[in-house]
């Protein structure tokens, strides 16, 4: 079965610093793997996604991703974090061809001034 | 472009008693669907839609739960009778076709809180 694990419930940075969220997959064939973030009170809003190609993506506000095959991971990165970026933040995989999506628990981020 | 619409945002019951929610996709998008969203995780994908038939619905409850989207557009998710374990946001979002590299757009969500 296609899955996703975020092995941090939280993760804290200070503003300006580098900011990481881990994700790892476990998938049979090739992977299409996806990123959202969660605002208070909000839907998910997409961030980027890995179909093929290059292993580093980039999506929106700043965001990137790299997969990387041999760990079985898609971290989410962004070099300098703000304190608009706390948030909660998903990985997730396509488990189909009709387009579900398995998510991952998410992941907690706080930036702090 | 207008985002996806749903309603209410909140409500509260008891437990037996009945509820829809009312969704409405972005504007020519042609799949849609329901995701249950229980605090602490991940959002799950109740039921699945391609214009109005239904592609997905192996993890829907259909003893309590019911969903149809009827012309192809709005949608409406129902529970009857809710259990306290049905308390959880309730996403509705869309995407324009089946292809599996579309992103999907999420509305705001309803908070479901039974007591």
């Amino acid at each position: 079965a296609q899955s996703v694990a975020q092995p941090e419930d939280q993760v804290n940075v200070a503003e300006g610093n580098p900011l990481t969220v881990k994700c790892t997959y476990s998938v049979s064939g090739n992977p299409y793997l996806f990123w959202y973030v969660q605002y208070p009170n909000r839907g998910l809003q997409f961030l980027l996604k890995y179909i093929t190609g290059d292993n580093l993506v980039k999506g929106s506000y700043g965001f990137e991703a790299e997969f990387n095959k041999s760990q079985t991971s898609f971290h989410l990165k962004k070099p300098s974090a703000l304190v608009s970026d706390s948030a909660l933040y998903f990985c997730a995989v396509l488990t189909d061809s009709w387009g579900k999506l398995q998510f991952g628990a998410g992941t907690q981020v706080v930036v702090t001034p | 472009e207008a985002g996806v619409a749903q309603s209410p945002r909140y409500k509260i019951i008891e437990k037996r008693q009945s509820v829809a929610f009312w969704c409405n996709p972005i504007s020519g998008h042609a799949t849609l669907y329901w995701y249950q969203q229980i605090l602490g995780q991940g959002p799950k994908l109740l039921i699945q839609f391609q214009n109005n038939g239904v592609v997905d619905d192996s993890q829907l409850p259909k003893d309590r739960f019911s969903a149809e989207r009827l012309k192809g557009v709005d949608s409406t998710l129902k529970i009857q009778p809710a259990k306290l374990e049905d308390s959880a946001v309730y996403l509705c979002a869309s995407s324009l076709g089946l292809a599996s590299y579309n992103e999907q757009f999420f509305g705001p969500g309803t908070r479901l809180t039974v007591l």
